[in-house]
């Protein structure tokens, strides 16, 4: 089944804890990305990949790493979570191809709290 | 800026009414158009996108260039389009911004 998976659904963590949140996809898709999601404040972009060792900025980086070193993973690493990254997170992916009116699918979501 | 403009955060209509949903964007060149709903403990999912022309569960969009706008509608609300729906322009190359999306009830 073509899917995005995302690892954990929940987490609750201390802050300054360094945690990953995988994402994996089984589709060959090019594009990779993350968001946060806030109550008012809607789906804003974390991080983008375009390809393999290609990885951008989106709205709201700050406080966040992610890498790309094969094309079904892109992790997002918190190094020293804070309490204002308290959200739901949701990864994504699509065919990245240019020109293409492509579809995204998402990931089931992982809400994360920091104490 | 790349700019997308849901101006309702929240939008309550009775079962059976028309319902619309607006969408503004503000984007150099011609994005693609999707609109993404999200049931209640659901991930995201695509509802339609306007290069299909479709209808999907009843909904439309309209990509109206002249004022940038992709609304959503619906002739006749049901109470299982409550949900969360995002308005998601997308660059030519894949890259998606989303609105910051209107949460849909229908009540009985």
């Amino acid at each position: 089944e073509a899917q995005v998976t995302q690892n954990p659904r929940y987490l609750i963590t201390v802050t300054g804890k360094k945690l990953t949140v995988t994402c994996s996809q089984n589709m060959n898709h090019e594009y990779m990305s993350w968001y946060r999601q806030d109550p008012g404040l809607g789906l804003r972009q974390i991080y983008y990949s375009m390809n393999v060792e290609v990885t951008d900025k989106g709205d709201v980086p700050e406080g966040y790493k992610v890498s790309r070193k094969e094309k079904r993973n892109f992790p997002l690493i918190l190094e020293s979570p804070s309490p204002n990254q308290t959200s739901l997170y949701f990864c994504a992916s699509s065919l990245g191809q240019a020109d293409l009116n492509t579809e995204a699918f998402f990931g089931q979501g992982t809400r994360l709290t920091v104490v | 800026a790349q700019r997308v403009t849901q101006p309702e955060k929240l939008l309550s209509v009775f079962k059976g009414a028309p319902v619309e949903l607006k969408c503004n964007y503000s984007y150099s060149g011609s994005p693609e158009l999707f609109w993404y709903v999200q049931y209640s403990r659901q991930r995201l999912q695509l509802l339609l996108r306007h290069i299909s022309r479709e209808s999907i569960k009843g909904f439309t969009a309209d990509l109206n260039k002249g004022e940038t706008s992709f609304h959503l509608k619906k002739p006749f609300a049901q109470e299982e389009d409550s949900a969360m729906y995002y308005c998601a322009p997308s660059y030519n190359n894949n890259d998606m911004r989303f609105g910051a999306g209107t949460r849909l009830t229908v009540k009985p």
